[in-house]
Order: C-alpha cells, then structure tokens, then sequence
C-alpha cells in the first residue's frame, strides 16, 4: 500500500543554518504531496503542496519539488529560524484523490537562537 | 472566519466513563476526519465521513463511535473509556476529493 518515510529527528540547528527534511514515498502513479507543520500546542497547518512530477511547492521561505524518478518530496530551507521550531509532517494522497491522507510520522525540528 | 473548533481543549476522565469530543467546521466541507496523535505512532486515522449521514472506519476505530447528523458536525464518543485512548485528538475537514485536509487545534484526552 502507499506509505510515506520521513528522516528521523529530532533535527537540532542553529538560527540562519540550512534545513533539509527528507521524504521519500511509495504510491502508484502520480500522487499529490503535501508538507504540513505543527507548532507547539497546535493543530496540523498546510505548509505547501506540489501536485505534478517537477512541481515545486513554496511557502514561508520552504521549497519543496515533487521528484518522480527518485519518489521524493524533500523539504528545504535556506535560513531557518527559532520560530520555525515545530514537527513536520510529509502526506500523500493518492493519484486521482482520496478521501484519506497517508502521513509520515514526523520530524521534529528545534533551532536555537 | 472561524475554520474548524474543537471542544474541549482539555479533558480528564476516569476509565469506563463516556467522554464525547465536539468538531464544528463553518466552511460546508464535504469530508471531516477524525485522528489521533500518539508519540512513536505519528497521527493514525480513527473514522471519517464523505457527507451527512455517511461515515467510515479508518485504521484504528475499536472503541470509538461517530455521527455526522449534519454536515458540520462530527462528534467522536468513547463509549467506556480506557488508558490505552489517553491521547491527543485531531479533526481535520476538507472541501472536496483532491483538496487539502485543514486541522483544529486538538483535545488533549487524559483518561486516569
């Protein structure tokens, strides 16, 4: 069945370093990939989403580009901040829609000041 | 725009209790869903609906009963409590087939 894997964290940076979260999926044809953010406290927020093979997801200064040949959605930024402090969560849905999301379990990401 | 509510935030109950957790949404979504969030299990799926009167088992729905009477509610009861749901819940709607799931703020569920 379609599954999503997420780098383990917790992921510990300092403010202003480079961030990569990887996720890679297994689904048939061409889902659609999403990341979602979950501050402290807080539900599940639609971060970006990408819909099409070489479609780059964008938002907030994250990047993410739906890479078919490597089934891949990583997810980047060029600066992070202490404010980005939050779990990251890779989803699918599969080709053609669904009712249902296919989550990753989680990244959990710290940057201090 | 008021989005998706949860209620209660917070909720302390004894085992063998009923506890009911409210989700109300403003926007007319077709779908609402219903999960939990575990350490070590991320977020699993508990039940969802497509519409009013229609709902469906997702991955772990022992133990839990729903209903959607109308469309912006749907309501998750745990008819006897156990530890073992002690658990933070999320709703989350969304429009239509191909559009993206949109979240509430969660209950933090504590059954002693």
């Amino acid at each position: 069945g379609d599954s999503v894997t997420q780098m383990e964290g917790p992921v510990t940076l300092s403010e202003e370093a480079f961030l990569t979260i990887n996720c890679t999926y297994t689904a048939t044809g061409y889902p659609s990939l999403f990341w979602y953010v979950q501050y402290p406290g807080e539900g599940l927020q639609l971060l970006l989403k990408a819909t099409k093979a070489d479609d780059k997801g964008s938002n907030k200064g994250f990047e993410a580009t739906y890479r078919k040949e490597t089934t891949s959605f990583h997810l980047e930024k060029g600066s992070v901040q202490v404010s980005d402090s939050a779990v990251y969560f890779c989803a699918l849905s599969p080709q053609g829609g669904s009712e249902k999301l296919v989550f990753g379990k989680g990244t959990k990401l710290t940057v201090n000041p | 725009d008021a989005g998706i509510t949860q209620s209660p935030r917070y909720k302390i109950t004894e085992t063998g209790r009923q506890v009911t957790l409210m989700c109300h949404q403003t926007w007319s979504h077709s779908y609402m869903f219903w999960y939990r969030q575990d350490l070590g299990h991320g977020l699993r799926l508990i039940y969802y609906s497509a519409a009013a009167d229609i709902t469906d088992k997702g991955e772990v729905p022992d133990g839990y009963v729903v209903s959607r009477s109308k469309t912006e509610n749907f309501p998750l009861t745990l008819e006897s409590a156990t530890r073992s749901q002690t658990s933070v819940y999320f709703c989350a709607s969304k429009a239509s087939y191909n559009q993206p799931q949109h979240f509430g703020d969660g209950t933090r569920l504590s059954i002693l």
